[in-house]
Protein backbone atom coordinates (compact mmCIF):
# COMPACT_ATOMS: atom_id res chain seq x y z
CA UNK A 1 0.00 0.00 0.00
CA UNK A 2 1.24 3.75 -0.85
CA UNK A 3 2.33 5.96 1.86
CA UNK A 4 3.21 9.25 1.59
CA UNK A 5 5.11 11.16 4.40
CA UNK A 6 6.41 14.67 4.55
CA UNK A 7 9.33 16.31 6.68
CA UNK A 8 9.26 18.33 8.81
CA UNK A 9 5.77 18.85 10.02
CA UNK A 10 6.24 22.45 10.73
CA UNK A 11 8.57 24.79 9.60
CA UNK A 12 9.49 28.51 10.55
CA UNK A 13 12.28 30.36 8.63
CA UNK A 14 13.00 34.30 8.65
CA UNK A 15 12.13 35.84 4.98
CA UNK A 16 15.07 35.32 2.50
CA UNK A 17 16.05 31.99 3.02
CA UNK A 18 16.63 29.01 0.74
CA UNK A 19 14.43 26.21 2.12
CA UNK A 20 13.58 22.47 1.14
CA UNK A 21 10.43 20.49 1.74
CA UNK A 22 10.51 16.74 1.32
CA UNK A 23 8.18 14.51 0.45
CA UNK A 24 9.07 10.13 0.52
CA UNK A 25 6.59 7.33 -0.79
CA UNK A 26 7.11 3.99 -0.55
CA UNK A 27 5.90 2.47 -3.79
CA UNK A 28 8.39 3.69 -6.41
CA UNK A 29 5.48 2.63 -9.40
CA UNK A 30 3.84 6.06 -9.67
CA UNK A 31 2.26 7.90 -12.81
CA UNK A 32 3.23 11.76 -11.63
CA UNK A 33 3.50 13.72 -8.14
CA UNK A 34 2.09 17.29 -7.45
CA UNK A 35 3.16 19.60 -5.27
CA UNK A 36 0.09 21.73 -3.45
CA UNK A 37 -0.23 24.56 -1.44
CA UNK A 38 -3.40 25.37 0.72
CA UNK A 39 -3.94 28.66 3.32
CA UNK A 40 -5.92 28.11 6.21
CA UNK A 41 -9.27 27.12 5.35
CA UNK A 42 -8.97 26.90 1.57
CA UNK A 43 -8.50 25.30 -0.98
CA UNK A 44 -5.62 23.31 -3.29
CA UNK A 45 -3.47 25.29 -5.34
CA UNK A 46 -1.61 23.17 -7.40
CA UNK A 47 2.16 24.89 -7.54
CA UNK A 48 4.15 21.87 -9.73
CA UNK A 49 3.25 18.78 -11.00
CA UNK A 50 6.31 15.98 -12.09
CA UNK A 51 5.77 13.54 -15.05
CA UNK A 52 6.97 10.07 -13.70
CA UNK A 53 9.54 10.18 -17.13
CA UNK A 54 10.87 13.80 -15.68
CA UNK A 55 13.19 14.60 -12.71
CA UNK A 56 12.45 18.00 -11.84
CA UNK A 57 10.43 21.08 -12.94
CA UNK A 58 10.58 25.18 -12.21
CA UNK A 59 7.92 27.54 -11.90
CA UNK A 60 9.36 30.86 -10.60
CA UNK A 61 11.19 30.28 -7.13
CA UNK A 62 10.01 26.95 -6.71
CA UNK A 63 11.55 24.07 -8.08
CA UNK A 64 10.43 20.40 -7.50
CA UNK A 65 12.38 17.31 -7.82
CA UNK A 66 11.48 13.32 -8.18
CA UNK A 67 13.90 10.78 -7.70
CA UNK A 68 11.21 7.53 -8.22
CA UNK A 69 13.86 5.00 -7.46
CA UNK A 70 14.78 6.06 -4.02
CA UNK A 71 10.75 7.28 -3.20
CA UNK A 72 11.40 11.20 -2.92
CA UNK A 73 10.51 14.19 -4.01
CA UNK A 74 11.89 17.27 -3.13
CA UNK A 75 9.94 21.19 -3.31
CA UNK A 76 12.77 23.97 -3.32
CA UNK A 77 11.51 27.41 -2.63
CA UNK A 78 13.95 30.07 -3.07
CA UNK A 79 14.34 33.74 -1.03
CA UNK A 80 11.13 32.66 0.64
CA UNK A 81 8.90 35.40 1.47
CA UNK A 82 6.18 36.08 4.23
CA UNK A 83 3.44 35.43 1.37
CA UNK A 84 5.02 31.38 0.85
CA UNK A 85 3.48 30.91 4.42
CA UNK A 86 0.87 28.25 3.96
CA UNK A 87 0.65 24.31 4.19
CA UNK A 88 2.50 22.49 1.30
CA UNK A 89 0.79 19.26 -0.03
CA UNK A 90 2.73 16.78 -1.59
CA UNK A 91 0.33 13.95 -3.66
CA UNK A 92 1.39 11.01 -4.95
CA UNK A 93 -0.82 9.52 -8.40
CA UNK A 94 -0.59 5.48 -8.10
CA UNK A 95 -2.42 2.67 -9.16
CA UNK A 96 -3.05 1.09 -12.86
CA UNK A 97 -5.91 3.60 -13.83
CA UNK A 98 -4.73 6.60 -12.40
CA UNK A 99 -7.74 6.74 -9.84
CA UNK A 100 -5.35 6.99 -6.45
CA UNK A 101 -4.16 9.95 -5.39
CA UNK A 102 -2.36 9.26 -2.23
CA UNK A 103 -1.83 12.86 -0.28
CA UNK A 104 0.47 13.21 2.28
CA UNK A 105 -0.32 15.50 5.36
CA UNK A 106 1.35 18.70 4.38
CA UNK A 107 4.31 20.27 5.73
CA UNK A 108 3.26 24.39 7.40
CA UNK A 109 5.54 26.75 6.04
CA UNK A 110 5.80 29.85 8.35
CA UNK A 111 7.92 32.57 6.74
CA UNK A 112 8.74 35.40 9.20
CA UNK A 113 9.35 39.10 8.28
CA UNK B 1 -15.75 32.47 -12.00
CA UNK B 2 -13.53 29.22 -10.40
CA UNK B 3 -12.72 26.77 -12.25
CA UNK B 4 -14.28 24.34 -9.69
CA UNK B 5 -17.13 25.76 -7.83
CA UNK B 6 -18.35 24.45 -4.53
CA UNK B 7 -21.49 25.12 -2.72
CA UNK B 8 -22.26 26.18 0.08
CA UNK B 9 -19.14 27.19 1.32
CA UNK B 10 -19.72 26.86 5.05
CA UNK B 11 -22.74 24.94 6.59
CA UNK B 12 -24.03 24.54 10.27
CA UNK B 13 -26.16 21.05 10.24
CA UNK B 14 -27.58 19.21 13.22
CA UNK B 15 -26.96 15.72 13.90
CA UNK B 16 -29.60 13.36 11.61
CA UNK B 17 -30.29 15.67 8.71
CA UNK B 18 -29.51 15.05 5.17
CA UNK B 19 -27.41 17.75 3.72
CA UNK B 20 -26.43 17.92 0.18
CA UNK B 21 -23.07 19.53 -1.12
CA UNK B 22 -22.57 20.28 -4.91
CA UNK B 23 -19.46 20.99 -7.12
CA UNK B 24 -19.71 22.44 -10.72
CA UNK B 25 -16.75 22.46 -13.05
CA UNK B 26 -16.11 24.19 -16.06
CA UNK B 27 -12.74 22.29 -16.74
CA UNK B 28 -14.50 20.18 -19.48
CA UNK B 29 -12.62 17.00 -17.08
CA UNK B 30 -14.24 13.76 -16.94
CA UNK B 31 -13.08 12.98 -13.68
CA UNK B 32 -14.45 13.96 -10.16
CA UNK B 33 -13.64 13.35 -6.90
CA UNK B 34 -14.96 14.44 -3.14
CA UNK B 35 -12.27 14.54 -0.39
CA UNK B 36 -12.56 15.12 3.39
CA UNK B 37 -9.95 16.99 5.25
CA UNK B 38 -9.19 16.24 8.98
CA UNK B 39 -6.72 17.73 11.20
CA UNK B 40 -3.69 15.28 11.70
CA UNK B 41 -5.29 12.74 9.19
CA UNK B 42 -4.86 14.70 5.65
CA UNK B 43 -6.99 14.39 2.93
CA UNK B 44 -9.24 11.05 2.42
CA UNK B 45 -10.93 10.45 -1.01
CA UNK B 46 -14.85 9.32 -0.38
CA UNK B 47 -16.08 8.87 -3.77
CA UNK B 48 -14.81 9.40 -7.26
CA UNK B 49 -16.21 9.22 -10.55
CA UNK B 50 -14.77 8.76 -14.63
CA UNK B 51 -17.62 9.80 -16.08
CA UNK B 52 -21.47 10.45 -15.65
CA UNK B 53 -22.37 6.56 -15.61
CA UNK B 54 -19.15 6.03 -13.39
CA UNK B 55 -19.34 5.55 -9.33
CA UNK B 56 -16.45 4.51 -7.17
CA UNK B 57 -16.16 3.78 -3.43
CA UNK B 58 -13.16 5.47 -2.13
CA UNK B 59 -11.12 5.56 1.46
CA UNK B 60 -14.23 6.48 3.30
CA UNK B 61 -17.60 6.11 1.60
CA UNK B 62 -19.69 4.79 4.34
CA UNK B 63 -22.32 7.50 5.50
CA UNK B 64 -21.97 9.20 2.15
CA UNK B 65 -23.71 9.06 -1.52
CA UNK B 66 -23.17 11.03 -4.24
CA UNK B 67 -24.76 12.24 -7.24
CA UNK B 68 -22.91 12.86 -10.49
CA UNK B 69 -26.01 14.84 -13.07
CA UNK B 70 -23.71 15.65 -15.23
CA UNK B 71 -20.24 15.80 -16.98
CA UNK B 72 -20.05 19.02 -14.97
CA UNK B 73 -21.64 18.44 -11.86
CA UNK B 74 -20.69 16.11 -8.96
CA UNK B 75 -22.56 16.38 -5.27
CA UNK B 76 -22.14 14.69 -2.01
CA UNK B 77 -24.78 13.74 0.57
CA UNK B 78 -24.58 12.57 3.77
CA UNK B 79 -28.24 11.38 4.38
CA UNK B 80 -27.94 11.45 7.96
CA UNK B 81 -25.29 14.05 9.32
CA UNK B 82 -23.27 12.77 12.21
CA UNK B 83 -20.55 14.74 14.81
CA UNK B 84 -17.53 13.34 13.25
CA UNK B 85 -18.51 14.22 9.70
CA UNK B 86 -17.54 17.62 10.65
CA UNK B 87 -14.88 18.28 8.61
CA UNK B 88 -13.72 20.10 5.47
CA UNK B 89 -14.78 19.13 2.15
CA UNK B 90 -13.05 18.91 -0.98
CA UNK B 91 -14.20 18.32 -4.72
CA UNK B 92 -11.40 18.11 -7.70
CA UNK B 93 -11.40 17.34 -11.38
CA UNK B 94 -8.71 15.82 -13.36
CA UNK B 95 -8.46 14.87 -16.86
CA UNK B 96 -8.09 11.27 -18.05
CA UNK B 97 -4.20 10.29 -18.24
CA UNK B 98 -1.33 10.67 -15.60
CA UNK B 99 -0.54 14.04 -17.97
CA UNK B 100 -2.57 16.18 -16.13
CA UNK B 101 -2.79 17.02 -12.48
CA UNK B 102 -5.56 17.78 -10.20
CA UNK B 103 -7.91 21.00 -9.90
CA UNK B 104 -9.63 21.37 -6.63
CA UNK B 105 -12.55 23.58 -5.53
CA UNK B 106 -12.04 25.97 -2.35
CA UNK B 107 -13.98 23.79 -0.01
CA UNK B 108 -17.08 23.61 1.77
CA UNK B 109 -16.60 23.85 5.82
CA UNK B 110 -19.54 21.63 7.05
CA UNK B 111 -20.17 21.50 11.48
CA UNK B 112 -22.74 19.07 12.44
CA UNK B 113 -23.68 20.30 15.73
Amino acid sequence: KQEVTQIPAALSVPEGENLVLNCSFTDSAIYNLQWFRQDPGKGLTSLLLIQSSQREQTSGRLNASLDKSSGRSTLYIAASQPGDSATYLCAVVAGTSYDKVIFGPGTSLSVIP
Amino acid sequence: DADVTQTPRNRITKTGKRIMLECSQTKGHDRMYWYRQDPGLGLRLIYYSFDVKDINKGEISDGYSVSRQAQAKFSLSLESAIPNQTALYFCATSAAGSAYGYTFGSGTRLTVV
